[in-house]
């Protein structure tokens, strides 16, 4: 199993540019969810997925997000703006106890 | 208002050397805490789970402990190894679901020769 991947590793996007960012798991895990890392902060979460077809319905304004199939769950900036600059992390788990979650390796964006 | 807060911010040890990491968490109902290791430029990779009922888990070297009546946890890590420089982070859930976790902001631990 590859477990959850991420791509891209880096990117540099210049305010109002969109872009999307890549995730997929290969566990066949229902819950998928996004979080973002700064400096000095927990990690926050931005969007989940409790199946396909679903996503949670409070959307952060600056995302959107779809879940199309079990297995990708992109995230997609659509103007990007500096206060998105961050790393995202992307994780999975099974509904089935104890929900240990399964990270990717991030994806760290730069907005200029 | 359900919060995780996590001590020292860093800490510095040599390798050989124990030390003991703390976790203070005020979420209610509790369901679970992890403790997760993330380093540098890499995802969080889970170490241990604990739930209301277990107040020790060890993995390998590592060892969690639980106290659930004074909301306390600590991570211990018996003779540390240049490869444990990391930042661990504990994570307490509330309920199954993922928008039920709340995360610390984690201790970084460096590890010299």
């Amino acid at each position: 199993n590859a477990g959850v991947t991420q791509t891209p590793k880096f990117h540099i996007l210049k305010t109002g540019q969109s872009m999307t960012l890549q995730c997929a798991q290969d566990m066949n895990h229902g819950y998928m969810s996004w979080y973002r890392q700064d400096p000095g902060m927990g990690l926050r979460l931005i969007y989940y997925s409790a199946a396909a077809g679903t996503t949670d319905k409070e959307v952060p304004n600056g995302y959107n997000v779809s879940r199309l199939n079990t297995e990708d769950f992109p995230l997609r900036l659509v103007s990007a703006a500096p206060s998105q600059t961050s790393v995202y992390l992307c994780a999975s788990f099974n509904r089935i106890g104890p929900y240990e979650q399964y990270f990717g390796p991030g994806t760290r964006l730069t907005v200029t | 208002k359900n919060q995780v807060e996590q001590s020292p911010q860093s800490l510095i040890i040599l390798e050989g050397k124990n030390c003991t990491l703390q976790c203070n968490y005020t979420v209610s109902p509790f369901s679970n805490l992890r403790w997760y290791k993330q380093d540098t430029g890499r995802g969080p990779v889970s170490l241990t789970i604990m739930t209301f009922s277990e107040n020790t888990k060890s993995n390998g070297r590592y060892t969690a402990t639980l106290d659930a009546d004074t909301k306390q946890s600590s991570l211990h890590i018996t003779a540390s190894q240049l490869s444990d420089s990391a930042s661990y982070i504990c994570v307490v859930s509330s309920q199954t679901g993922a928008n039920n976790l709340f995360f610390g902001t984690g201790t970084r631990l460096t590890v010299i020769p």
